[in-house]
């Protein structure tokens, strides 16, 4: 059974470094064409795909949020993480992770909200 | 980066057919492959796959859903609509990065 949680830190100051974890079971990041990646999602918007990481350690990155974003995993204890820096108001949203099956998002996690406070 | 464009609602009564419409900006196939994916979203809940790769329903899913289409049109139809179907549905690409989603269709009542 795969599944999927994301944990963070819930609320943090603009600026700020914002840090995901995504821990998973039911699946391995060593097994070729696995990959994970971030989605988010503001409040009453669409989803907006953000990076990916994938079994040979390759990296993708949204080009709109040009160098914020940082994508890493541990493939021991099965987790991906995501870091964003210097987080705005315009950060506000539902991240989800997922894992990648090839070219589709077969599996989610519930998503955790992240605030920023001015 | 591809746009993908939906209908932001669509009414339609129970039993009906409910059929979704997704423009891309580009062409999304390659090699015959179409590189189209269909979710569903409750309120409060995380995106469901329902069809992949344009036509492919995936694990799990009624096979009432169904994907169609090809180039920059394609179509998510819902046959017969049941209560459980209410829902958002959105479209996503992955043809080319940015991976992009639609920005979503709500199924209601009519």
């Amino acid at each position: 059974q795969v599944t999927l949680k994301e944990s963070g830190p819930g609320i943090l100051q603009s600026s700020q470094t914002l840090s995901l974890t995504c821990s998973f079971s039911g699946f391995s990041l060593n097994t070729s064409g696995i990959c994970v990646s971030w989605i988010r999602q503001p409040s009453g918007k669409g989803l907006e795909w953000l990076a990916t990481i994938c079994w040979e350690d390759s990296k993708g990155y949204n080009p709109s949020l040009k160098n914020r974003l940082t994508v890493s995993k541990d493939t021991s204890n099965n987790q991906a993480f995501l870091k964003i820096t210097s987080v705005d108001s315009t950060d506000i949203a539902i991240y989800y992770c997922a894992r990648n099956w090839e070219f589709y998002f077969d599996y989610w996690g519930q998503g955790v909200m992240v605030t920023v406070s001015s | 980066d591809i746009v993908l464009t939906q209908s932001p609602a669509l009414a339609v009564s129970l039993g009906q057919r409910a059929t979704i419409s997704c423009k891309t900006s580009q062409n999304v196939d390659n090699y015959g492959i179409s590189y189209m994916n269909w979710y569903q979203q409750k309120p409060g809940q995380q995106p469901k796959l329902l069809i992949y790769e344009g036509s492919n329903l995936a694990s799990g899913i009624p096979v009432r859903f169904s994907g169609s289409g090809s180039g920059t049109d394609f179509t998510l139809t819902v046959d017969p609509v049941e209560p459980d179907d209410i829902a958002n549905y959105c479209c996503q690409q992955s043809k080319d990065y940015p991976w992009t989603f639609g920005g979503g269709t709500k199924l209601e009542l009519k």
